[in-house]
């Protein structure tokens, strides 16, 4: 299994600034996932972060808006730069780990808790 | 186009009955199906992975079943508890890549 802690939980910021969000897991992995949940909605994923190479971003999600640093196997931050309450919702890190079974051996997904962000 | 829906989109029972969510997909090629609980506030858990050969899942009180045919899998939830309040999401995912198409997700509500 994997355990994810993100930082900060929640935040209130004002339109204009920028907020980073810290995502730390208990093990290292290959490739870690940054998601937006807006209210009432599905996951969305934003970007792919590997390890040394530059983040792969999602159709409609750019660097310059949500960019991301993935310093060693266990950490990651995505930033939200230049907010605005469009951006208000819940940002989710998430990882992929094996999981061996008795017949087979499959990948699981594991999400941290979240961050809550308001935009005013 | 790759998609996922879910019905009903919410949903209100009482403990100890039980419910069955639906989940239909267009996603190909298929490689894996899962269910997940998101408790408010929290990230989403995994509850059961099933590939194309596999038809039914269970997790304790979750069973999950998938056929492959028609491109449709349900949860059912056995004996409910309060504790099973929480949003239920179906994701699929295709084969060769790391994306997974997430649905809107079941909100289901256990009642005392």
């Amino acid at each position: 299994s994997a355990v994810i802690s993100q930082k900060p939980s929640r935040d209130i910021c004002q339109r204009g600034t920028s907020l980073t969000i810290q995502c730390q897991v208990d093990s290292q992995v290959t490739m870690m996932f940054w998601y937006r949940q807006q209210p009432g909605q599905s996951l969305t994923l934003i970007a792919t972060a590997n390890q040394g190479s530059e983040a792969t971003y999602e159709s409609g999600f750019v660097i310059d808006k949500f960019p991301i640093s993935r310093p060693n196997l266990t950490f990651s931050t995505l930033t939200v730069s230049n907010m605005s309450p469009e951006d208000s919702s819940i940002y989710l890190c998430s990882v992929e780990k094996g999981l061996a079974g008795p017949s087979n051996f499959q990948e699981t997904q594991y999400f941290g808790p979240g961050t809550r962000l308001l935009v005013l | 186009k790759n998609q996922v829906e879910q019905s009903p989109q919410s949903l209100i029972i009482l403990e100890g009955k039980n419910c069955t969510l639906q989940c239909n997909y267009t996603v190909s090629p298929f490689s894996n199906l899962r269910w997940y609980k998101q408790d408010t506030g929290r990230g989403p858990v995994s509850l059961t992975i099933m590939t194309f050969s596999e038809n039914t899942k269970s997790n304790g009180r979750y069973t999950a079943t998938l056929d492959a045919d028609t491109k449709q899998s349900s949860l059912h939830i056995t004996a409910s508890q309060l504790s099973d309040s929480a949003s239920y999401i179906c994701v699929v995912s295709a084969s060769g890549t790391y994306k997974y198409i997430f649905g809107t997700g079941t909100r289901l509500k256990v009642l005392a």
